[in-house]
């Protein structure tokens, strides 16, 4: 099974700064089957980035991923107040074993 | 406009079968490329894929957990249905059912629909 590490585990910062999340692969993803997600208390997760870098539909572009085979990031720019969530990375390369990273929290500093 | 829910029982005993249902609408489970999943996450803790099924009727498992689950559709309903055998309180959780595409039959978009979920307990 692909193991997805996520760094850090928590993220203490302020509204406008930039976010910087890691997500590091087991195995190399190859062509960039991974998505990043944000979850709210007592929501579902929403869908932010597919594709390593493809938005997916009414995402800001404050929000932009990047990274191939092992090692991806996702990027928020200027935070805004509605940003601090839990965010967690999601590899769909190899089916039926689709594996979630554990998490990175962002918190208001 | 796609929607997805989640129904079933919210608590049940150890040993016990779960089924739980998806009740989908804004999109049809028989198009190519069209799926439906079913995640869960225990309280405080990561997110777990525990199984797709296509439009196709293709069906794919978790493979820690294939023994104890089936996925079937009933594209009459709109329904996906979820059953997971021998409940232990381990698998107390928020079930999640989500939409997964494939775009032009190339680009795999996961899970851009989630259902809002549905906490289950497993105790005696």
């Amino acid at each position: 099974e692909i193991v997805l590490t996520q760094s850090p585990g928590t993220l203490s910062l302020s509204p406008g700064d930039r976010a910087t999340l890691s997500c590091r692969a087991s195995e190399s993803l190859s062509s960039s089957y991974l998505a990043w997600y944000q979850q709210k208390p007592g929501q579902a997760p929403k869908l932010l980035i597919y594709g390593a870098s493809s938005r997916a539909t009414g995402i800001p572009d404050r929000f932009s991923g990047s990274g191939y085979g092992t090692d991806f990031t996702l990027t928020i720019n200027r935070l805004a107040p509605e940003d601090f969530a839990v965010y967690y990375c999601h590899q769909y390369r190899y089916s039926p074993r689709y594996t979630f990273g554990q998490g990175t929290k962002v918190e208001i500093k | 406009q796609i929607t997805l829910k989640e129904s079933g029982p919210t608590l049940v005993r150890p040993t016990q079968t779960l089924t739980l249902t998806c009740s989908f609408s804004g999109f049809s489970l028989t198009t190519t490329g069209v799926g439906v999943g079913w995640i869960r996450q225990p309280p405080g803790k990561a997110l777990e894929c525990l199984a797709l099924i296509y439009g196709d009727d293709d069906k794919q498992y978790s493979p820690s957990l294939k023994s104890r689950l089936t996925v079937t559709k009933d594209t009459s309903k709109n329904q996906v249905i979820l059953t997971m055998t021998n409940m232990d309180p381990l698998d107390t959780a928020t079930y999640f059912c989500a939409h997964r595409q494939t775009l032009g039959g190339l680009i795999v978009v996961p899970f851009d629909y989630w259902g809002q979920g549905i906490l289950v307990t497993v105790s005696s």
